[in-house]
């Protein structure tokens, strides 16, 4: 099946500091990799996504690269702000349809 | 306001007691998924549902029982057989078929043991 490892688990910035998160796939079939949020007590939300015909996506702040080939994409966080602070999760998921999770990346932005 | 209700907010369980997680959609979604969150862990997935009345095992079922007897409900039972249920569980629904399936969360429960 597929595995996903995510890095770092912990993240410590400075406002106004650009983070990245990074994550590795093991399988080549999977073809949609999805960024979510989760605030503290909440549910993680998806805030961005990039299918596997395509090398980065940008929505504002936030952007995700992913390279098919080495099978690992990014997340990548500018001009952070107090509010970003929260957990961050990675996924891939494939033919199956059911996405697999990386461990998560917990993201401190200081003011 | 569509969504995903998720409850109770807290449980508390007794040794050797059953207790039910309730999962409710009013999204329509035809696949629903139950997740156990612990820290560092990331989401396993314990059970999931693409169609009512049909349901399969996910990674962490051992311990685990749901229902799917209708299209709106996912009711998750922790069982007395599972020995390790403190955790936060998310329940989440998706649009079955699509090619991204893009997971709605609710806002979780977290079940303690007394």
């Amino acid at each position: 099946g597929e595995n996903v490892e995510q890095h770092p688990s912990t993240l410590s910035v400075q406002e106004g500091d650009s983070a990245v998160i990074k994550c590795t796939y093991s399988d080549s079939a999977s073809n949609y990799f999805p960024w979510y949020k989760q605030e503290l007590g909440k549910g993680p939300q998806l805030i961005i996504d990039i299918r596997s015909n395509v090398g980065e996506k940008k929505d504002q702040r936030i952007a995700v690269t992913l390279n098919k080939t080495a099978k690992h994409f990014s997340l990548h966080i500018t001009e952070t702000q107090p509010e970003d602070s929260a957990v961050y999760f990675c996924a891939a998921s494939g033919g199956s349809y059911i996405p697999t999770f990386g461990r998560g990346t917990s993201l401190i932005v200081h003011p | 306001d569509g969504g995903i209700t998720q409850s109770p907010k807290y449980l508390f369980r007794k040794e050797g007691q059953n207790v039910t997680l309730s999962c409710e959609q009013n999204l329509n979604h035809d696949a629903m998924y139950w997740y156990r969150q612990d820290p560092g862990q990331g989401l396993r997935l314990i059970y999931y549902s693409q169609i009512v009345n049909d349901f399969q095992k996910g990674d962490i079922a051992e311990g685990y029982s749901v229902s799917r007897e209708k299209k709106e409900s996912f009711p998750l039972t922790v069982t007395s057989a599972q020995k390790n249920p403190t955790a936060f569980y998310l329940c989440a629904s998706s649009i079955q078929g699509s090619a991204k399936n893009i997971q709605y969360f609710g806002a979780g429960t977290r079940l303690s043991v007394l």
